[in-house]
């Protein structure tokens, strides 16, 4: 069984940092990417960025440089996310979901909360 | 960036009616990819490459469209089908989604 789990809630203060992870299982890690997507309280979905777990390559929504940065350690068949320099406009549930055109599988969400 | 416009962004449907749901692209796209989320959850895949099914989605729902225009369309509603249901494209990066059309069941 394909398996996407993240790890838990977060809750930070403005201006810190935060990484996230998504431990994938039931499947040959470096066979797919790896994708990141925000969901903001009561919005929609926003694409984030890809990391290709075999080769190492990033590819990020312009919206999001500089905001996050997505690494990949085979060895534990797990991807990160670490977003920076947090406001409260980062507040929101953020998934990882497999697979190149479309998205398969999703993790179950980490909620963000950045708060003072 | 493609936009992608999906309408109406609310419907509401009596059991055994049919529902269209449209999303409509900016610029022209090759594949439309659409999710169903039910509130709390994760998205889940729903249908892709624009007319396939995902696994263990039943047969009332099917996929159409090419260029600038999809749709989803359920041919008879049944109450587990309401929730919000997403468009998604790849033609172009970033990827993106539709705004979201939530379904609600009368």
């Amino acid at each position: 069984e394909v398996k996407l789990q993240q790890s838990g809630d977060e809750l930070v203060r403005p201006g810190a940092s935060v990484r996230m992870s998504c431990k994938a299982s039931g499947y040959t890690f470096t066979a797919y990417a790896i994708h990141w997507i925000k969901q903001s309280p009561g919005q929609g979905l926003k694409w984030i960025g890809t990391i290709v777990p075999l080769i190492d390559t990033t590819s990020y929504n312009q919206k999001f440089k500089g905001k996050a940065t997505l690494t990949a350690d085979k060895s534990s068949n797990t991807a990160y996310m670490e977003l920076s320099s947090l406001t409260s406009e980062d507040s929101a549930v953020y998934y990882c979901a497999r697979n190149w055109e479309y998205f398969d599988y999703w993790g179950q969400g980490i909620m963000v909360t950045v708060s003072s | 960036e493609t936009v992608l416009t999906q309408s109406p962004t609310t419907t509401a449907a009596s059991p055994g009616e049919k529902v269209t749901i449209t999303c409509r692209a900016n610029s022209s796209v090759s594949y439309m990819h659409w999710y169903q989320q039910k509130s709390g959850a994760s998205p889940k895949l729903w249908i892709y490459d624009t007319s396939k099914l995902a696994s263990g989605v039943p047969n009332r729902f099917s996929g159409s469209g090419s260029g600038t225009s999809y749709s989803l369309i359920i041919s008879s509603i049944e109450s587990e089908d309401a929730a919000t249901y997403y468009c998604q494209q790849k033609s172009s990066d970033p990827r993106t989604f539709g705004g979201g059309t939530k379904l609600e069941l009368k």
